[in-house]
């Protein structure tokens, strides 16, 4: 089976340019987690989905920030404009919603913003 | 809340040498499961294990151990006779057992294996 498929898998922009990250949740996970990942402070979690709803999205750093998931296999997170210090991975995981389970994550999206 | 604690940044060994990598975790469940995940170069994190909090029997699973110790709030991983292939950094998170079920995930440990 097909794990959770992220992309692009890197990307590089411009001060000020929007970028849109996808990501694929395996099929049948009904949760879905955007998490950002850096040296200085590890894995954030941006916002998660239940069932497509997004359920907490206090992680989300600024207005410039946004998530949906128009479905259960398909969800972008949106970064406009954006600035060099978004530069980070990205990544997407999935699972069944209120599973104590592992996540399962992407292999991430590596945003460098000049 | 909870929060995970991964001291250790980096740490840097010859091949064949153990090495331990320390999490210490605070929570204020009773129940709660923590987790190890390898993230290798190439980014994706892998599931290594999983503990819930009313099992402190230590595991094996060959190279690897771990030591869940619920009196010092810790849960450290070994990895014997240590090879290349097991550079990588290595992430320790604790999942509450009720609420979100959301995981606090620590810093991480990046681990250099020399040969």
């Amino acid at each position: 089976d097909a794990g959770v498929i992220q992309s692009p898998r890197h990307e590089v922009t411009e001060m000020g340019q929007e970028v849109t990250l996808r990501c694929k949740p395996i099929s049948g996970h009904n949760s879905l987690f955007w998490y950002r990942q850096t040296m200085m402070r590890g894995l954030e979690l941006l916002i998660y989905f239940n069932n497509n709803v997004p359920i907490d999205d206090s992680g989300m750093p600024e207005d410039r920030f946004s998530a949906k998931m128009p479905n259960a296999s398909f969800s972008t997170l949106k970064i406009q404009p954006s600035e060099p210090r978004d530069s980070a991975v990205y990544f997407c995981a999935s699972r069944y919603v209120d599973s104590t389970g592992e996540l399962f994550f992407g292999e991430g999206s590596r945003l460098t913003v000049l | 809340a909870q929060k995970v604690t991964q001291a250790q940044t980096e740490i840097s060994v010859v091949e064949k040498e153990d090495v331990t990598l320390d999490c210490v975790y605070e929570t204020r469940d009773t129940t709660y499961y923590l987790f190890w995940y390898k993230q290798p170069p190439s980014g994706e994190l892998v599931f290594l294990i999983r503990r819930n909090s009313f099992d402190e029997q230590n595991e094996i699973s060959g190279r690897y151990s771990w030591n869940f110790q619920k009196s010092t709030s810790s849960f450290n991983f070994t990895i014997t006779a240590s090879q290349v292939v097991d550079s990588a950094v290595y992430v320790c998170a604790l999942t509450p057992s009720g609420g979100s079920y959301i995981p606090t995930f620590g810093r991480g440990t990046s681990l250099i294996v020399h040969p």
